[in-house]
């Protein structure tokens, strides 16, 4: 069963980088998957699509602070130089035959 | 720029059908070979993908809603819209339209509506 596991939380300080991690379950580790951001009260926002090789391909307007790396099955979402808005949570999305969610992980920006 | 804007009911009472319709600007849905699809979010959980539909009528509906969901197309007016039966409590979210990112497969979303709010309440 495709499965996408995040952690519920992570936090780091204004101006450092924070790393987050998106876990595809046994025998997925070669898909890809999506990163989307999710600003308080409002709708989810697609920041890239991830493959399996670490390649990226980021969505329109979205800063070169955020990028993305791969190693076997785990998937990183890496947000550069914190600024508070980037305070949101963060999902995984990958997709098959059907669309699966991770959890999201809510980033606390101290 | 492309953009996906939801409308319907804000209030539907337990046992009926929720109706949702998302209207797609500064695009065809017709004239592009994409994916478009609905997701929801319960207050504060995550978000569940509830199916998407091509241009063409084919759709991809999500095991644990497919008995009670219809996802439908009307070209001519640039909509698609979600049919949800016997709703309960559970299903009180925010409902998201949202078009896949790549042509001719069900594959992440982008962009993404703003989201409109469904209460199941008598």
């Amino acid at each position: 069963q495709l499965v996408l596991t995040q952690s519920p939380s992570a936090s780091a300080s204004l101006g450092a980088s924070v790393k987050l991690t998106c876990t595809l379950s046994s025998g997925h580790s070669s898909y890809a998957i999506a990163w989307h951001q999710q600003q308080p009260e409002k709708g989810p926002r697609y920041l890239m699509k991830l493959n399996s090789d670490g390649s990226h391909s980021k969505g329109d307007g979205i800063p070169d602070r955020f990028s993305g790396s791969s190693s076997g099955a785990e998937r990183y979402l890496t947000i550069s130089s914190l600024q508070s808005e980037d305070e949101a949570d963060y999902y995984c999305q990958t997709w098959g035959t059907g669309v699966v969610f991770g959890g999201g992980t809510k980033l606390t920006v101290l | 720029q492309l953009q996906l804007q939801e409308s319907g009911p804000g209030l539907v009472k337990p046992s009926e059908t929720l109706s949702l319709t998302c209207t797609v600007s500064g695009g065809s849905i017709s004239s592009s070979s994409y994916y478009w699809g609905w997701i929801r979010q319960p207050p504060g959980k995550g978000l569940e993908w509830i199916g998407s539909i091509y241009y063409s009528g084919s759709t991809y509906y999500n095991p644990s809603l497919k008995s009670r969901v219809t996802i439908s197309v009307d070209t001519s007016k640039n909509q698609f819209s979600l049919k949800l039966s016997s709703v309960t409590a559970a299903d009180t979210a925010v409902y998201y339209c949202a078009r896949h990112g790549e042509q001719q497969l069900v594959s992440w979303f982008d962009p993404w509506g703003q989201g409109t709010l469904v209460t199941v309440s008598s």
